[in-house]
């Protein structure tokens, strides 16, 4: 079974400029989440998506913003860039419940690097 | 805030057991104890999780105190492959639960 993919895997962007990132699930899996790394804050959680809806948030200003299809494909959004959102951005994906891992296990993908200059 | 404390680093020769340790002393009884590992630049890799009792797979073990109150991550024969920072995370199972990451413990697979 193919394991969480993320596109694109680089990208460089200018200040001010907005970014779409995109994550593919593992087949089945209908949770997504988001999180960002930064060497100086390490992993934080920006957002969880379900069946399409935000079912949990962290603690980023509205510039970060995500969506979930029906296809449980994932896009999150950053706007107006600036430099601290350079970042390594991860996605990672659940199984539904009644899984065997039913504690709701989360696979993470390879991540985007964004460098904003 | 993360719910755990582990040591910064910690070194282990290559085909030796590797040990990590993870305090949790404020657990509550519904909080399961997961480990991922992070190579380097590349997404947090699952390892295992457990409520209370201990656990192996192919590629660890988990150890949980009976308090519940600590943890061992055991790789039985480290190789170089298994240097990475690792991260205990304790958790309520509840679907839509974030991850706290902190810090993890940076583990180096010496030759």
């Amino acid at each position: 079974k193919a394991g969480v993919t993320q596109t694109p895997r680089y990208l460089i962007k200018t200040r001010g400029q907005q970014v779409t990132l995109s994550c593919s699930p593992i087949s089945g899996h209908r949770s997504v989440s988001w999180y960002q790394q930064t060497p100086g804050q390490g992993l934080q959680f920006l957002f969880e998506y379900f069946s399409e809806t935000q079912r949990n948030k962290g603690n980023f200003p509205g510039r970060f913003s995500g969506r979930q299809f029906s296809n449980s494909r994932s896009e999150m959004n950053v706007s107006t860039l600036e430099l601290g959102d350079s970042a390594l951005y991860l996605c990672a994906s659940s199984p539904p419940p009644g899984h065997q891992f039913s504690t709701d296990t989360q696979y993470f993908g390879p991540g985007t690097r964004l460098t904003v200059l | 805030d993360a719910k755990t404390t582990q040591p910064p680093s910690m070194d282990c020769a290559e085909g030796r057991a590797a040990n990590l340790p993870c305090n949790h002393s404020t657990i509550s009884g519904n909080e399961y104890v997961y480990w991922y590992r992070q190579i380097h630049s590349q997404g947090p890799q699952y390892i295992i999780h457990g409520l209370k009792n201990n656990e192996t797979n192919e590629m660890a073990s988990l150890i949980i105190t009976e308090d519940r109150k600590s943890s061992t991550l055991i790789l039985p024969h480290a190789t170089l492959r298994d240097t990475a920072v690792y991260y205990c995370i304790v958790r309520v199972a509840n679907y839509g639960q974030n991850f706290v990451f902190g810090p993890g413990t940076r583990l180096s697979v010496l030759p």
